[in-house]
């Protein structure tokens, strides 16, 4: 049973305007959530993270949203690049556990 | 700079036989994990390890083994290759329950 999901497969968006990717949790355990970024041939490289006792983190053009009552966090890519054209995947660890659960990935294309 | 590295790359073989994915790390990093990757699944946990001689099961553990000797290397071990297990393979590694995973370039493993 997949702990962490992200419903959209896919979500094409125009350069210079806004992606937003959607992440769904089950396990109320979890209190640490990060976003991963991943080229087609490449590991995935970190991109952003959140605690639970935050309600949304900023590095640069990603924000990360977390609504713990509802189970969700969402990441938002302003302005979009080409660049970001990518997989991206939620994931998740509860307390004082090094162990992460992933979602399946969204796979973002920017258009020029 | 520190790395981590995995090998082979890509590699074919048939239904039955032994194969071993290494997986070297140089960030002296405690914690190593082996994920695989299939389409609608995103990354599923095989095996991970805390530390030398610490070994344990994922959530996808079934036909695979691993062995923490040292710090730096988690080699995964296939021990009769299933067709069902023709996949990319990551490895992983990281500090402590609130440092981001540091992923390889993955293995591309196909079972004939």
């Amino acid at each position: 049973d997949q702990q962490v999901k992200q419903n959209s497969p896919s979500l094409s968006v125009q350069e210079g305007r806004i992606s937003i990717l959607n992440c769904d949790y089950t396990n109320s355990m979890f209190d640490y959530f990060l976003w991963y970024k991943k080229y087609p041939a490449e590991g995935p490289t970190f991109l952003i993270s959140i605690s639970s006792i935050k309600d949304k983190n900023e590095d640069g053009r990603f924000t990360v949203f977390l609504n713990k009552s509802a189970k969700h966090l969402s990441l938002h890519i302003v302005p979009s690049q080409p660049g970001d054209s990518a997989v991206y995947f939620c994931a998740a660890s509860p307390l004082n556990d090094y162990k992460l659960s992933f979602g399946a990935g969204t796979t973002v294309t920017v258009r020029a | 700079d520190a790395e981590i590295t995995q090998s082979p790359r890509h590699k074919i073989t048939e239904t039955g036989r032994q194969v071993t994915l290494a997986c070297h790390q140089t960030w002296n990093h405690n914690n190593m994990f082996w994920y695989r990757q299939d389409l609608g699944h995103g990354l599923r946990l095989i095996h991970y390890s805390y530390g030398v001689q610490d070994t344990n099961k994922g959530e996808v553990s079934d036909g695979y083994s691993v062995s923490r000797s040292n710090t730096e290397d988690l080699p995964l071990t296939l021990e009769s290759a299933a067709s069902s297990q023709t996949s990319v393979y990551f490895c992983a590694s990281s500090t402590g329950p609130k440092g981001e995973q540091y992923f390889g370039p993955g293995t591309r493993l196909t079972v004939t």
